[in-house]
């Protein structure tokens, strides 16, 4: 069956940094990849999403890429602030599939 | 406008009993999802709904789970049984298009935390 995984439980960084998440997957390649940010005791809410024949995507502070060699995508954030501060799900997409979640990345932003 | 609600926002069960959550969706979305999300797990998906209508059941953990949806709005998500390894956060999501469902972003309620004693 389709896994997904981030590469790390959590990740703390230095404010103004750049934070980079990771998110493979294994089998088969997604027709796209989303993003979500979840907060405690919250559901997950949309940030982006990259589709398999994008290299790279970018919102404000926020850009995804793509690489469906490596089969994975990596999320960055520039300029980190505290209010960044939150879990990063990836899911994995393809048609007549069901999206399929990774565990998640806590990242700490720290000031 | 309202986003997606679901209640109750906690529920505390014993082994054995039957449980009933609640999804109300954005009005006028077609689809909606039940996930699972277990400590330190992702979401699981567990059914989507297209209108009243379920494609696909593929995801729910055993028989004791079923879920309706009526009116092509509200989902009840009742778990029948309940036994400690139900203990999770379940979460609804709806989206706007299933025709467009390849694309559609989901947009998620709170979530019920479920704990079965």
């Amino acid at each position: 069956s389709q896994k997904i995984e981030q590469n790390s439980e959590a990740l703390n960084i230095q404010e103004g940094k750049t934070a980079t998440l990771t998110c493979n997957y294994t089998n088969y390649s997604p027709a796209y990849l989303q993003w979500y940010r979840q907060d405690p005791g919250r559901g997950p809410v949309f940030l982006l999403l990259i589709r398999e024949n994008e290299k790279e995507k970018r919102k404000e502070r926020l850009k995804v890429t793509f690489d469906t060699t490596l089969k994975q995508s990596l999320f960055h954030i520039t300029a980190s602030q505290p209010a960044d501060s939150a879990t990063y799900l990836c899911a994995w997409y393809n048609y007549g599939q069901n999206f399929v979640f990774g565990p998640g990345t806590r990242l700490s932003v720290l000031p | 406008g309202a986003g997606v609600s679901q209640s109750p926002s906690n529920k505390v069960t014993e082994k054995g009993k039957d449980v009933e959550l609640r999804c109300d969706p954005i009005s006028g979305h077609t689809a909606l999802y039940w996930y699972r999300q277990s400590l330190g797990q992702g979401l699981e998906f567990l059914i989507y709904f297209q209108g009243n209508s379920a494609p696909d059941k593929s995801g729910l953990p055993s028989d004791r789970f079923s879920a309706e949806r009526t009116g092509g709005s509200v989902s009840t998500l009742t778990i029948q049984r309940t036994q400690q390894e139900d203990s999770a956060v379940y979460l609804c999501a709806s989206s706007s298009d299933w025709d467009q469902k390849v694309t559609d972003t989901q947009y998620f309620g709170p979530g019920t935390r479920l704990t079965v004693l």
